[in-house]
């Protein structure tokens, strides 16, 4: 079983939607949990992070963990075209030897706005 | 704050050559991390770099490699070249507490394998 898996979509939305971006994770260990936006041919953009959890909104993004089912959502309102992009969920991982824990990335879900 | 940046961004190499790609970090921050991203795998973590000490390592084989020097820029090698080696090779930098909630990418240096 995958560390984090994701569904590759792709995802298909008209503009204004409500969107649901999902990941689940095998791990009861990891803490912070990471969202990041990549655009074509750019390195991920950090969106947003939760510690263990319960729901974090920032605009019109909100992203919910819920520790029990080991389930990580992410929700974007008012979908714009500008958010056509693949949205990559990330874990911390432990921090072995006194590290920050690296990121442990699931495969990321493309998402397209249509206008 | 400038960025994370990283060079060359573009590399067309020929198998059993090498390769060394360079990472600056955000200025005060002392990690850097490296990641490797491909279509079929997605992204996968390297190894991270703090104080010029590495302190985390991901499943790679020895021919990857890296280091850091004393103003945290960061280098990753990778010898004897292998086709599967083509991928997006990404760092990315932070503060380096425990927790690595903050770890901001550059856009990345692109290795062609021939």
């Amino acid at each position: 079983q995958k560390e984090v898996e994701q569904d590759p979509g792709p995802l298909s939305v008209p503009e204004g939607a409500i969107v649901s971006l999902n990941c689940t994770y095998s791990n009861s260990a990891f803490q912070y949990f990471m969202w990041y936006r990549q655009y074509s041919r750019k390195g991920p953009e950090l969106l947003m992070y939760t510690y263990s959890s319960g729901n974090k909104e920032d605009g019109r993004f909100t992203a919910q963990v819920d520790k029990s089912s080991k389930y990580i959502s992410l929700f974007i309102r008012d979908s714009q075209p500008s958010d056509s992009a693949t949205y990559l969920c990330a874990p911390v991982g432990p921090n072995y030897g006194g590290s920050q824990g690296n990121l442990i990335f699931g495969k990321g879900t493309k998402l397209s706005v249509k206008p | 704050k400038a960025g994370v940046t990283q060079t060359p961004r573009y590399l067309i190499k020929t198998r059993g050559q090498q390769v060394t790609l360079s990472c600056s970090p955000i200025s005060g921050h002392r990690s850097v991390s490296w990641y490797q991203q491909t279509p079929g795998q997605g992204l996968q973590f390297l190894f991270e770099y703090f104080s010029e000490t590495q302190r985390n390592k991901g499943n790679f084989p020895g021919r990857f490699s890296g280091r850091q020097f004393s103003n945290s820029r960061s280098e990753m090698n990778v010898s004897t070249l292998e086709l599967g080696d083509s991928a997006l090779y990404l760092c990315a930098s932070s503060v380096g507490l425990a927790g690595g909630q903050t770890q901001y990418f550059g856009p990345g240096t692109r290795l062609t394998v021939l």
